[in-house]
């Protein structure tokens, strides 16, 4: 069965320092990857998604980046952390042709 | 979709009662519908989706309503439960798979 894997749960870190959020999903070749931030009483903000190994789409510019170094792993990076960047980050999957993402555990991110 | 970014409408519901969640979506292409659920703390949860070419799904309990001449779309909860409580959405599609998720609706059942 396929399963997704998104950690650390959760994480606080000090303004100005780096970030990496790693998701890794199994059972399933080729999928879709996002991610995506939600601020407390918000809707989900779609950061980044990939089609493929190598392949990222930003959707919001900003200090994040995104990379997919193999095919079901997908990591979320920042050189420099900013107070805003505090929220919950969440990794999602689909396969092509499905719209039904499944999430991730989510991590809970606060900048101090 | 939902409107983006805005903070989220709420619902209040007596245990027992039926819900009744409403979404408007603005792009008369899209074929394809999903509701989310999501519990606080947690990763949204898919609860059921509709393709364009029906007017009525059901699951266990939930009942999605498509209405594409107004391109309204509903999500009824039969027996409402405290389980239930959670943030509720309705992601539209874009061409890469990717949805864009709006502020939800916020159920509270009350008991």
């Amino acid at each position: 069965s396929q399963t997704i894997h998104q950690w650390p749960a959760t994480l606080v870190q000090p303004v100005g320092s780096p970030l990496s959020l790693e998701c890794t999903v199994e059972g399933t070749s080729n999928p879709n990857l996002y991610w995506y931030r939600q601020a407390a009483g918000r809707g989900l903000q779609l950061l980044f998604y990939s089609v493929g190994i190598g392949q990222i789409s930003s959707e919001v510019p900003q200090n994040l980046s995104a990379s997919r170094p193999q095919d079901r792993q997908f990591i979320l990076s920042s050189k420099k952390l900013l107070l805003s960047d505090s929220g919950f980050y969440l990794c999602a999957w689909t396969t092509g042709g499905n719209y039904g993402y499944t999430f991730g555990s989510g991590t809970r991110l606060t900048v101090v | 979709g939902e409107s983006v970014g805005l903070h989220l409408p709420t619902l209040s519901v007596q245990e027992g009662d039926n819900s009744i969640i409403n979404c408007a979506y603005s792009n008369s292409a899209s074929d394809y519908f999903i509701w989310y659920k999501q519990e606080s703390g947690k990763g949204p949860q898919f609860i059921i989706d509709i393709r364009s070419n029906m007017d009525k799904r059901q699951g266990q309990r939930v009942t999605v309503l498509l209405n594409k001449t107004v391109k309204h779309l509903s999500l009824q909860i039969a027996a409402t439960q405290p389980g239930d409580s959670a943030v509720y959405f309705c992601p539209s599609s874009g061409s890469a798979r990717q949805l864009t998720f709006g502020s939800g609706t916020q159920l509270t059942v009350l008991p």
